[in-house]
């Protein structure tokens, strides 16, 4: 499977601040990029998918990807307590299958 | 997006035992994968599972110890065979989209399944 790099956690923002969340793959050919956030006990759920070089906004949630560095990452703007989750980025390519990162645990302190 | 209703939500097991898991999906889907997380870490592919064919499986899982079944396109189980303490988990299936759908919701994945072996 292909190789995704999360950084290590855990992160741990203020009420409020700019969590960022970084990932780096190794599969040149990897063509879609996921960010899923996973409750603990709970299956993931997809936050943020990006295709293109640039950033993609959904409210608060900003990915961001730069193919020629193979880098993707996500920044959650006015991070709330319910942000509090492990944040998993996903890679994938022609194939279909899913490459996740070990993922970074964000806690959103009150 | 496709809606998955996956069962049983856990089990604790005998070691030496089997046990089935199965995923239904509220539409037609081509591919339908099988994950697993281990306590702590992240989700590792264990193999795909296509209708009319038989699974493929990545690397480190054999068919012997999880044989797949996917008799139609919107159903399909995953046996965890001859447990050990090792295969206590959590397993999950995943589709990528509905047959027709455009693909612009990402990958859902069923509730999973806390396997406990003891």
């Amino acid at each position: 499977q292909k190789e995704v790099e999360q950084n290590s956690g855990p992160l741990s923002v203020p009420e409020g601040a700019i969590a960022s969340l970084n990932c780096t793959y190794s599969d040149r050919g990897s063509q879609s990029f996921f960010w899923y956030r996973q409750y603990s006990g709970k299956s993931p759920e997809l936050i943020m998918f990006i295709y293109s070089n640039g950033d993609k906004e959904d409210g608060r949630f900003t990915a961001q990807l730069n193919k020629a560095s193979q880098y993707v990452s996500l920044l959650i703007r006015d991070s709330q307590p319910s942000d509090s989750a492990t944040y998993l980025c996903a890679v994938t390519s022609n194939d279909y299958k899913l490459s996740f990162g070990a993922g970074t645990t964000v806690t959103v302190r009150a | 997006s496709a809606v998955i209703s996956q069962k049983p939500s856990r089990d604790i097991c005998q070691r030496g035992t089997s046990l089935t898991i199965q995923c239904q999906v509220d539409s037609q889907v081509t591919m339908m994968f099988w994950y697993r997380q281990q306590p702590g870490q992240s989700l590792t592919l264990i193999a795909t599972a296509n209708q009319g064919s038989e699974a493929t499986y990545e690397s480190g899982f054999v068919i012997d110890k999880f044989p797949i079944s996917r008799p139609n396109l919107t159903f399909s189980t995953l046996t965890v065979s001859n447990m050990s303490p090792e295969d206590s988990s959590i397993y999950l299936c995943s589709v990528e989209k509905a047959q027709g759908e455009y693909s612009n919701y990402g990958y859902t994945f069923g509730s999973g399944t806390r396997l406990t072996v003891v």
